[in-house]
Order: C-alpha cells, then sequence, then structure tokens
C-alpha cells in the first residue's frame, strides 16, 4: 500500500499568514493528489484535485502543486474560516489512502 | 443537486455484522463516471478510506479490512451497501459515504456521516 505522510502534523497560524502543507508518497504517483479540508463535526470537503486543479467554489488563496511524491497545498493570507483539517488523498493505485492530516490552527 | 445520505446502526454489540446503507441522489448509480466511497473516521482521528464500488461493478477493499468488508449496490433504489463483519470497539467511528470520479477516483461530494459505537 501507498503511504502517504503529512506535515506538519498541526501548524498555528494568524489571520493574513500565508502556510504551506506538506505531502509525501512512499513511491511516486505522478499527480494522483487531492486535497481536502475538514471542520470539526463536518464532512470532508474536496479543495483540490490532481495535485494543482482548483474546485469549483473554492476561494484562490488556495493552491497546490507538486507531482511524483512530493506535493504542498499553499494558503495565502489565511481567513478565520480556513481554520480546520487538511487531508491528502492519492488516488494512483488502489487501496487508496489518505494522509494523515494537518489541524491549522489559530495562534 | 448531488446528496448522499448514510443510514444505519448507532450501537452494535462487539462481534456483530454492521451494515450501513448509503442513499444518493442528484446522480446515477448506472452513471459509468461516477461511484460510491466509503470511508470512516475514528474520533479524533484521521480519515480512513474502505471502499468503493463503480457502476460496473468494479470493487475495492482496504487491505487491513478486506476480509470483513463487502461493498455492493442496488441501482435501482440508489443504494450502496457497507457490511462489515465481527466488529470491535476499535471500529468506533464517524462512517462517510461519498461520490467518487471513475477516472481520477477522488471524493467530490460527501454526506454528512453517521455515527457508529461498538460497545456491549
Amino acid at each position: 500500500d501507498i503511504q502517504m505522510t503529512q506535515s506538519p502534523s498541526s501548524l498555528s497560524a494568524s489571520v493574513g499568514d500565508s502556510v504551506t502543507i506538506t505531502c509525501r508518497a512512499s513511491q511516486s504517483i505522478t499527480t494522483y493528489l487531492h486535497w481536502y479540508q475538514q471542520k470539526p463535526g463536518k464532512a470532508p470537503n474536496l479543495l483540490i484535485s490532481l495535485a494543482s486543479t482548483l474546485q469549483s467554489g473554492v476561494p484562490s488563496r488556495f493552491s497546490g502543486s507538486g507531482s511524483g511524491t512530493d506535493f504542498t497545498l499553499s494558503i495565502n493570507s489565511l481567513q478565520p474560516e480556513d481554520f480546520a483539517t487538511y487531508y491528502c488523498q492519492q488516488s494512483y493505485t488502489t487501496p487508496l489512502t489518505f494522509g494523515g492530516g494537518t489541524k491549522v490552527e489559530i495562534k | 443537486q448531488v446528496t448522499l445520505k448514510e443510514s444505519g446502526p448507532v450501537l452494535v454489540k462487539p462481534t456483530e455484522t454492521l451494515t450501513l446503507t448509503c442513499t444518493v441522489s442528484g446522480f446515477s448509480l448506472s452513471d459509468t463516471t461516477m461511484g460510491v466511497t466509503w470511508i470512516r473516521q475514528p474520533p479524533g482521528k484521521a480519515l480512513e478510506w474502505l471502499a468503493h464500488i463503480f457502476s460496473n461493478d468494479e470493487k475495492s477493499y482496504t487491505t487491513s479490512l478486506e476480509r470483513r468488508l463487502t461493498i455492493s449496490k442496488d441501482t435501482s433504489k440508489s443504494q450502496v451497501v457497507l457490511t462489515m463483519t465481527n466488529m470491535d470497539p476499535v471500529d468506533t467511528a464517524t462512517y462517510y459515504c461519498a461520490r467518487t470520479t471513475y477516472f481520477d477516483i477522488f471524493m467530490d461530494v460527501w454526506g454528512k456521516g453517521t455515527t457508529v459505537t461498538v460497545s456491549s
């Protein structure tokens, strides 16, 4: 199975800061990497598919990049509604796997 | 509007079999570009992919639970069913179903989830 490792597991930031979350795959997954945002008590929401395709309705302050084994999710100018947990997920091969999550907290 | 709704027991006893149903609307389970995935999340922990099924009946299961899981669909009822045998307290979690794209296999619409507790 492909292992997905996210770092950091948590971070503290202020409104207006820019943050970067990293996701590393245990083998190349080309660009079959997707990002989700989850707020407490809610279902996850798809933000970015195929490493860099922003989903409809997702603010442009979110961006994704990477290919192969290393990927990043960047959030420019954090807004109060962005404080949440973020997960990456690979779909290069089954079984699909998620990263362990990165919790973005308010400093 | 695409929606998915999970249903099933809130409480199950250890060793029992869990049966969860995902009822979908706004898309058809016969749509060749879409399928349904089950994901779970233990309290305070990360998401765990469990299984998916597509219109051609293609199925896949997570390695660690493969022997305990069965996924099936009833297209006429717009339902996808997940069964998990031999439930254990560690299976306590919120279980989500989500619409899944066939070619790139990401989950674009999620249900709200259903919480299952395993306890005697």
